[in-house]
């Protein structure tokens, strides 16, 4: 099956600091991945569509200079939490989808983020 | 109105139990229904993909897809403790591009 790769799966970092967290498709193609955060009990709320080669889509009251997304290749996207605070901390999550049309979105095994 | 509607639950069976999970939606043109089950502190797992109405059976796993009452459901025969978990609805229409719409999940827990 179509396997999604997210790295790290932990950070723990004190105030201030970046932090970046990898995406990769394994086994397939992806045009599109997307960068999802989840709260405690929560769904899944979609922070930013990433297109390999143009620049993401972010969703409302998302901050694109907080949250940087770069798609540089079909198998991998990296998003950069920038100068992280206590408040960005929360599970992150990645997918991805096979460029073919219809096809389900593959999800990573998410980051835990804690700022300290 | 939301594009997906889900219980949230919490729902609690007794092991080998049949389970109902349910979602309705209200966007005609999704044609891709997909399930996912997320155990905790873990991404969603794919479990089930259908396109357009019918059944799909995989193993202890049903989806069924009633485009008509704008309704999808997943069966989940012999509960075991190890589907306890939250499971996600979602869906996608061609004309949506690559917008994915999921439900808020559904905790189940399973009792042994």
């Amino acid at each position: 099956g179509a396997v999604v790769s997210q790295h790290p799966s932990r950070v723990i970092c004190k105030s201030g600091t970046s932090v970046k967290i990898e995406c990769r498709s394994l086994d397939f193609q992806a045009t599109t991945m997307f960068w999802y955060r989840q709260f405690p009990k929560q769904s899944l709320m979609l922070m930013a569509t990433s297109n390999e080669g143009s620049k993401a889509t972010y969703e409302q009251g998302v901050e694109k200079d907080k949250f940087l997304i770069n798609h540089a290749s079909l198998t991998l996207s990296t998003l950069t939490v920038t100068s992280a605070h206590p408040e960005d901390s929360s599970f992150y999550i990645c997918s991805a989808r096979p460029t073919n049309q219809g096809q389900p979105q593959h999800f990573g095994d998410g980051t835990r983020l804690s700022i300290l | 109105q939301k594009e997906v509607e889900q219980d949230p639950g919490p729902l609690s069976v007794p092991e080998g139990a049949i389970v109902s999970l349910n979602c309705t939606y209200s966007n005609s043109a999704f044609q891709y229904f997909m399930w996912y089950r997320q155990y905790s502190r873990k991404g969603p797992e794919l479990l089930m993909y259908t396109y357009s109405s019918g059944n799909k059976e995989d193993g202890r796993f049903t989806a069924q897809v009633d485009k008509s009452s704008k309704y999808i459901s997943l069966f989940i025969r012999d509960s075991q403790p190890s589907d306890s978990a939250t499971y996600l609805c979602a869906m996608s229409a061609l004309n949506t591009g690559n917008q994915f719409y999921f439900g808020t999940g559904t905790s189940l827990t399973v009792i042994p």
